[in-house]
């Protein structure tokens, strides 16, 4: 069966330091990453989506950056944190949208809840 | 683009009774993808139904469906016999049916916080 695992579940950093966060995907394989941000009250924001190995796509200009070095690694990074960086990160996969694929729903991580302080 | 629009941030229901969650989406797309995610206090995302717009048959599961209203761009779900693990924020999604580029990706709504009171 499929898994995700994304770590660390919680993390506190100071202001101007980096990030990263990372999520893999076991039992599948070509499958679709995806990085969202959870803020309170205003649901989940997708961040960046990734096709395949170092393919991504951003729909929000930020100070966050995605990279794939593997088909199932997804790494969210920042050089320089910012407090509005802080809220709940999740990550999540889907097979890959093709024709004949009945799968259509995406499977999420634990999340990471970021501070930045 | 499309949109998805929760107009109820709480919702509250005694336990063993039924409440519905409304979900409206914006899209010029005739073929899409509706879901219904459950988060729990402890934040995992959990699907609770599917629905296919070509299919007119309501999907349920168990103690959960939905109306679905395709004319009208609507989607609610329907919680029966509630439970006091039922309680969580409960998220409407859209997803496109194509195959290309970004048609992969979940749209979804700011989210619905169900309370269950004993």
């Amino acid at each position: 069966s499929q898994t995700i695992h994304q770590w660390p579940a919680t993390l506190v950093q100071p202001v101007g330091s980096p990030l990263s966060l990372e999520c893999t995907v076991e039992g599948t394989s070509n499958p679709n990453l995806y990085w969202y941000r959870q803020a309170a009250g205003r649901g989940l924001q997708l961040l960046f989506y990734s096709v395949g190995i170092g393919q991504i796509s951003s729909e929000v200009p930020q100070n966050l950056s995605a990279s794939r070095p593997q088909d199932r690694q997804f790494i969210l990074s920042s050089k320089k944190l910012l407090l509005s960086d802080s809220g709940f990160y999740l990550c999540a996969w889907s097979v890959r949208p093709r024709l004949g694929v009945l799968n259509t729903e995406a499977f999420f991580g634990q999340g990471t809840r970021l501070t930045v302080v | 683009a499309q949109t998805v629009t929760q107009s109820q941030p709480e919702m509250s229901v005694q336990e063993a009774e039924t409440v519905t969650l409304s979900c409206t989406y914006d899209t010029s797309e005739s073929d899409y993808y509706l879901f219904w995610y459950k988060q729990p206090p402890s934040r995992q995302m959990i699907l609770v139904i599917r629905q296919e717009a070509y299919k007119q048959q309501n999907a349920t599961e168990n103690r959960f469906s939905v109306n679905f209203q395709k004319a009208a761009k609507s989607f609610s779900l329907k919680i029966s016999d509630s439970q006091l693990g039922d309680a969580a924020m409960y998220f409407c999604a859209y997803r496109s049916a194509g195959y290309g580029g970004s048609q992969g990706n979940l749209i979804f709504g700011k989210g619905t916080k169900l309370s269950v009171k004993p």
